[in-house]
């Protein structure tokens, strides 16, 4: 079975623009979340969504937004982007997002904002 | 408000030789305690989890960790480890059931 894919690998913007990331779960997976992992650092919960609603949102300014589809894939936006934004962007699913359950995470989107 | 504090930045550790990576939280309300594994390049990949019940839990590659209470401490260990086991470590707190706290990491860096 496919694990969380996450498009694209690698991004290079510059400041001010904006971008988007995309995530596709795990088959039978309803919940998604985003994280923003810096260098050396450990991931920040940024935003997760159930059943196309947000259940949970980080730390975060509202440069970031989030959504999801009916099939259940996701997409992280990002406005006006600054040189910190620049970081991996870790995608994570589970099947409802609750209780403790295993998040299965993606191999993340490099984003470089120069 | 929940914090994870992983006290080693970095441990180094001689092939076959055992391990220990520590993680401290604090939190008012009871949580769920999670270690996982990033190798260079990737995301990440669980190891082992505690919800309830069993305070010592086994998790995959010979890793297991213990959850003290009245420490809120939950350590990672591995009686011997591999070269293969050279990567970063993250352990990770969730209050609510959902989003995930991550500490800082440690790199656990294996030589022969």
């Amino acid at each position: 079975d496919a694990g969380v894919t996450q498009s694209p690998t690698h991004l290079i913007k510059t400041r001010g623009q904006h971008v988007t990331l995309r995530c596709s779960p795990i088959s039978g997976h309803k919940s998604v979340s985003w994280y923003q992992q810096v260098l050396g650092q450990g991931p920040q919960f940024i935003f997760q969504y159930y059943e196309k609603e947000e259940r949970g949102r980080g730390n975060f300014p509202d440069r970031f937004s989030a959504r999801q589809f009916p099939n259940y894939s996701s997409e992280l936006n990002v406005n006006a982007l600054l040189l910190g934004d620049s970081a991996l962007y870790l995608c994570a699913s589970s099947l409802t997002g609750l209780h403790g359950e295993t998040q299965y995470f993606g191999p993340g989107t490099r984003l470089l904002v120069l | 408000a929940q914090s994870v504090t992983q006290l080693d930045s970095q441990v180094p550790v001689f092939e076959e030789a055992p391990v220990e990576l520590r993680c401290n939280y604090s939190s008012s309300v009871s949580v769920y305690l999670f270690w996982y594994v990033q190798y260079p390049n990737q995301g990440l990949q669980l190891l082992l989890k505690y919800l309830s019940g069993s305070t010592l839990v086994k998790g995959i590659n010979g890793f297991e960790a213990e959850f003290n209470k009245s420490q809120t401490s939950f350590h990672l260990r591995k009686p011997s480890v591999h070269i293969s086991d050279t990567a970063e470590y993250f352990c990770a707190v969730s209050e609510a059931g959902y989003a995930l706290n991550f500490g800082k990491g440690t790199s656990l860096l294996v030589t022969p």
